[in-house]
């Protein structure tokens, strides 16, 4: 299995609501990586998971909650957002060490929140 | 931190012709060196990467290549189909105060002319 799955695949979702995202991978990895993306832009990172410790947070608000409950599964806990939050959310996993840097990302979803 | 930047924004070339985006980078201790292509409505997808010890690289039509000393790395399309017409944006691989962090490029959106 080559491949970063996340769902959903959309979400829509009020500013006092609670929902998470879901990502998984079965290659193997031992980094996973939460990015934003708005439109027309690059994606932003969020958050680094290795072996299934936080490594890097990029100064993102609380409402944003990660969480890694194996080396498969990385979620993004989402509470009380507001409408400049609505973007692409982008999961990515890579071996990260030596040789072997390739990030390989699954195919977001799209967040939108009213 | 490490900051990239991407030239051009905005390229169109005709079909048949090349085509060339450039990045430069400003850590010196960057190590691995991606470049994505984004479809519209779909994810980032790796295309080619090379790392700090090489200074060429080459697949089927793409090109990639790294001036270590400039700190610049470029890629090269070569005989553009319209399948190409995508973002492509560049990214680095931060140091060692860094590691699992890439930086990515602002984008080049590529058209290719029929």
């Amino acid at each position: 299995d080559t491949e970063v799955t996340q769902t959903p695949k959309h979400l829509v979702m009020g500013m006092t609501n609670k929902k998470s995202l879901k990502c998984e991978q079965h290659m193997g990895h031992r980094a996973m990586y939460w990015y934003k993306q708005k439109a027309k832009k690059p994606p932003e990172l969020m958050f680094v998971y290795s072996y299934e410790k936080l490594s890097i947070n990029e100064s993102v608000p609380s409402r944003f909650s990660p969480e890694c409950p194996n080396s498969s599964l990385l979620n993004l806990h989402l509470h009380a957002l507001q409408p400049e939050d609505s973007a692409l959310y982008l999961c990515a996993s890579s071996q990260d060490y030596p040789g072997h840097y390739e990030q390989y990302f699954g195919p977001g979803t799209r967040l939108t929140v009213t | 931190g490490e900051n990239v930047e991407q030239h051009p924004s905005t390229l169109s070339v005709q079909e048949g012709d090349s085509a060339v985006i450039k990045c430069t980078y400003s850590d010196s201790a960057s190590n691995y060196f991606p470049w994505y292509k984004q479809e519209l409505g779909k994810r980032p997808q790796l295309i080619i990467d090379i790392r700090s010890n090489v200074g060429e690289k080459k697949d089927q039509r793409i090109a990639v290549t790294l001036n270590k000393t400039a700190k610049h790395f470029s890629l090269h399309i070569t005989e553009t189909q319209p399948e190409d017409s995508a973002v492509y944006f560049c990214a680095a691989r931060g140091g060692y105060s860094s590691a699992s962090k890439i930086i990515f490029g602002s984008g080049t959106r590529l058209s290719i002319r029929p």
